[in-house]
């Protein structure tokens, strides 16, 4: 039973164009959600994240969209560059910020962004 | 500032050894956490320990133990390495509670068990 799923294993686009990656979580206890990004042979790095108490946050060309009835959140990337080629992890914690720490993860989301 | 350190960062072994995984971090951090990562899929958080002198599990804890040793150190043990243990692991800690609570990690450990 997976908590937190992102569907679309990779996505790709062109330079310049907006990048969507989606989350989708089924525990509704869940109140804290993170993004993370991922280079190979490095550890995940945070991007950005967004309490349940918002529907955006938005920091540069990285804003996240939460859409609590349907359970769903997305990560825009606006414009795109190559340097966003990565894995993109969505994570997600039930106890707000403190334990953010122990959050439920997805899969991940590969994003090529090609010149 | 190194952040957070593990060692080895590769490391094979066979079915029956024992390894320990060291971690530290210089930032301060309360918290301190190991992540297993399998080809494909998510982290999915072994142990963590939330302050130093305390440890607790997390979703997959069975064949591991872990060791606050202080505040800046965290090691994972693998007591009997079986083939199903053949992952990258991750350190991390946090500043629990403070900011947006993220998690700061290391480069990664990968094991290889055959």
């Amino acid at each position: 039973d997976q908590q937190v799923k992102q569907n679309s294993p990779s996505l790709s686009v062109q330079e310049g164009r907006i990048s969507i990656l989606n989350c989708d979580y089924t525990n509704s206890m869940f109140d804290y959600f993170l993004w993370y990004k991922k280079y190979p042979a490095e550890g995940p790095t945070f991007l950005i994240s967004i309490s349940s108490i918002k529907d955006k946050n938005e920091d540069g060309r990285f804003t996240v969209f939460l859409n609590k009835s349907a359970k769903h959140l997305s990560l825009h990337i606006v414009p795109s560059q190559p340097g966003d080629s990565a894995v993109y992890f969505c994570a997600a914690s039930a106890t707000g910020v403190t334990n953010a720490g122990k959050s439920t993860f997805g899969d991940g989301t590969t994003l090529t962004v090609k010149p | 500032n190194a952040g957070v350190t593990q060692t080895p960062k590769f490391q094979v072994l066979k079915t029956g050894q024992s390894m320990t995984l060291q971690c530290a971090q210089d930032m301060n951090h309360n918290s301190m956490y190991w992540y297993r990562q399998d080809p494909g899929m998510g982290l999915r958080l072994i142990y963590y320990s939330a302050s130093e002198g305390t440890t607790d599990k997390g979703e997959v804890p069975n064949g591991y133990n872990v060791s606050r040793l202080n505040k800046r150190e965290f090691s994972l043990r693998l007591e009997s390495a079986a083939p199903s243990q053949t992952s990258v692991y991750f350190c991390a800690s946090s500043d629990s509670g403070v900011g947006t609570g993220e998690l700061f990690f290391g480069e990664g450990s990968r094991l290889t068990v055959l």
